[in-house]
Parts: structure tokens; sequence; C-alpha cells
């Protein structure tokens, strides 16, 4: 079975700065979906990035990028020049690609807390 | 604008008391899902649904009920609900195939059962 680890349970960084949030997982599948969401005090699940495992090329949306590194199954988070606003639960999540319940396995999530 | 919206968004209830939580998707989604989230455990799949009347159970689907009669609703049902299912559930929809993974979800509903 799948699993996906975030050891990371709260992370606090400086804002402007840099932070990196670690996951790991563990999956005997070649192919899948790794993604990160981000969930507000507001509660909403929002898709942060996505990287589909046989692109090597690490996926970027503006301030965020990821690390992905598919042999050590590592899929690791980094948020650039931080704004008060990434203050949220961030959540690591997996999809095998051939899973007809397109189910998405979620780790524990780190909160992370950008101080003024 | 495309949505998913659940109702109620906070609930308090008691053991035992039938109720419904709503999901409506307004994208035309085939594919809907629902999820449970609990500290320190991440959101775990309970149910999905293919397509209209094509339901099948996620990885916590004890004490729990779904149906998809229509496209756009895929309620989940709490026939007695207990303690252990105070959580906050979260709906979410996509297309099916290639864009099966970029899944839209609901703003949650905070339930908790006395």
């Amino acid at each position: 079975a799948q699993t996906v680890t975030q050891s990371q349970p709260e992370m606090s960084v400086q804002e402007a700065e840099t932070v990196t949030l670690s996951c790991t997982y563990d999956t005997s599948e070649s192919n899948y979906y790794l993604f990160w969401y981000k969930q507000p005090p507001s509660r909403q699940m929002i898709l942060v990035i996505r990287q589909e495992a046989y692109k090597q090329q690490n996926a970027t949306e503006n301030r965020f990028s990821v690390n992905f590194q598919k042999a050590a199954k590592s899929f690791s988070l980094k948020i650039s020049d931080s704004q008060l606003g990434d203050t949220a639960m961030y959540f690591c999540a997996f999809m095998r690609t051939m899973d007809s319940s397109y189910k998405l396995i979620f780790g524990s999530g780190t909160r992370l807390l950008v101080r003024p | 604008e495309a949505q998913v919206t659940q109702n109620p968004r906070y609930l308090i209830t008691v053991t035992g008391k039938k109720l419904t939580v709503t999901c409506s998707q307004n994208m035309n989604h085939e594919y809907m899902s629902w999820y449970r989230q609990d500290p320190g455990l991440g959101l775990r799949q309970i149910y999905y649904s293919m397509n209209v009347e094509v339901t099948d159970k996620g990885d916590v689907p004890e004490g729990y009920k779904v149906s998809r009669k229509e496209k756009r609703n895929f309620p989940l049902i709490l026939e007695s609900p207990s303690p252990n299912q105070t959580s906050l559930y979260f709906c979410a929809s996509s297309l099916e195939g290639a864009g099966a993974n970029v899944l839209t979800f609901g703003a949650g509903s905070r339930l908790t059962v006395l």
C-alpha cells in the first residue's frame, strides 16, 4: 500500500525568507502523480503544485517549486520569498496513475507559520 | 463560477440522529468523492463515484452511505452518527480520464456528533 510521510508537524519562517517542507512516499508504482495542497485557516483545500512522476523536470508555480527525487521517493516543497498569506497547513499527496478510484493519499500535514 | 458546494458547513448533532451532507458541482464532472480530515491523519477517502449510479468504497466507508442519482449531486449520508464520525468532511470532483488527477474541493463541512 502507498504511504505518504511528512515528518515536520510544524515549521516557522520569517517573511521574505525561503522554507522547504519535506515529504517522502512509498510505492512500487513507476508512474503516479504527486501534489502539494495548501489549507489556510478558511479550511479550503487549494492545489499548490502537481508533479507527474515520469517527468524529470521539477514543477514550478511562481514562488513554489518542488525537488522531486524519484529514486529516493522524496518530494519536497520550496517556498521562496515567504508571505504572510502562506501561513497554512500544507499536505503532500499521492495518486496512482492507473487507479480508477482517483484516490488521493495524503500525508499528515505540516503547519507553516510565516512570521512578520 | 465553477465550484463544489457543500451544505451544511457546520453541524452539531447527537448520536443516532440521521443526517445528510449535500454536495453539488456545476462543472459537469463525472467523478466525485468524499474525504474526511482528522488531526494527524490527513484526509482519507470515504466513498467515490465514477458517474451516475456508479459508487464504490474508499478507505474508511464504515458508517456512511452515498448515492449518485444525478451527475451534479453526491450526498453523504450518516444513518446513525456516532462520536467517532466527528470530523471535517470534504467533497471533491473532477473530470474522468486525463483530467481526473485535478480535483476541485468543496469548502468543507465541520460535523460534531455528541
